[in-house]
């Protein structure tokens, strides 16, 4: 099984709303990472929290960490339509540096 | 966008047949890295290298095969396809592996029939 799964599997919100998408790993890592893609499309980084880091803001982003209980979440606050999109967490291991493995994702939709 | 480029774009070919797909880099990035997306399973890593000749396994590297011969090129090999190789394959690169972001081509999409 992958080291990230992503909770929920499948998320449909209105616009305005808040969106949380939640990430869970098994093992020790150096970084977690979130990505998102758009239908059909490549992914594109969007925020890396490091180990010895809680929580970091991006814009309308917002991702916390909490090593003890090997978990991470994404905040997208007042979500728009073209949030929509699949997210993707990616953990890198600790001494493990060199490889990125990913989650399953959380399909977010946006009503508009 | 980074400068990434994967070839072809679309593929069918036929089980049993060899199939190389490439990833063309002009950001001069260490670190280049193979992943199949499927459904229900994510993004899984096939194979990653780290520097010219300079390659490992990932999860799923069974069947697939790399070279990386210069800096800016990544081959990834299906030596005999098979249908549960039908995906969709996306090279990454990265200036300094897992310790900064990847940036993604827009990936190939194969079938085997």
């Amino acid at each position: 099984s992958q080291q990230g799964e992503e909770d929920p599997q499948a998320l449909s919100i209105q616009e305005g709303e808040n969106a949380t998408m939640n990430c869970s790993y098994k093992t020790s890592i150096n970084n977690l990472q979130w990505y998102r893609q758009n239908s059909g499309r490549g992914l594109v980084h969007l925020i890396l929290i490091r180990s010895n880091e809680r929580e970091k803001h991006s814009g309308r982003l917002r991702v916390t960490l909490d090593t003890s209980k090997k978990s991470s979440s994404l905040l997208i606050t007042a979500s728009r339509a073209a949030d929509t999109a699949s997210y993707f967490c990616a953990t890198v291991l600790s001494g493990g540096y060199q490889k990125v493995t990913f989650g399953t994702g959380t399909k977010l939709q946006v009503i508009p | 966008d980074a400068g990434i480029t994967q070839s072809p774009r679309h593929k069918v070919t036929e089980t049993g047949t060899p199939v190389t797909l490439r990833c063309h880099q002009t950001e001069n990035h260490r670190y280049m890295y193979w992943y199949r997306q499927d459904p229900g399973h994510g993004l899984r890593l096939i194979h990653y290298s780290y520097g010219v000749k300079d390659t490992d396994k990932g999860e799923v590297s069974d069947g697939y095969s790399v070279s990386r011969s210069k800096t800016e090129d990544f081959l990834l090999t299906l030596e005999s396809a098979t249908s549960s190789q039908t995906s969709v394959y996306f090279c990454a690169i990265s200036e300094s592996g897992g310790n900064e972001k990847l940036f993604f081509g827009s990936g190939t999409q194969l079938s085997v029939l």
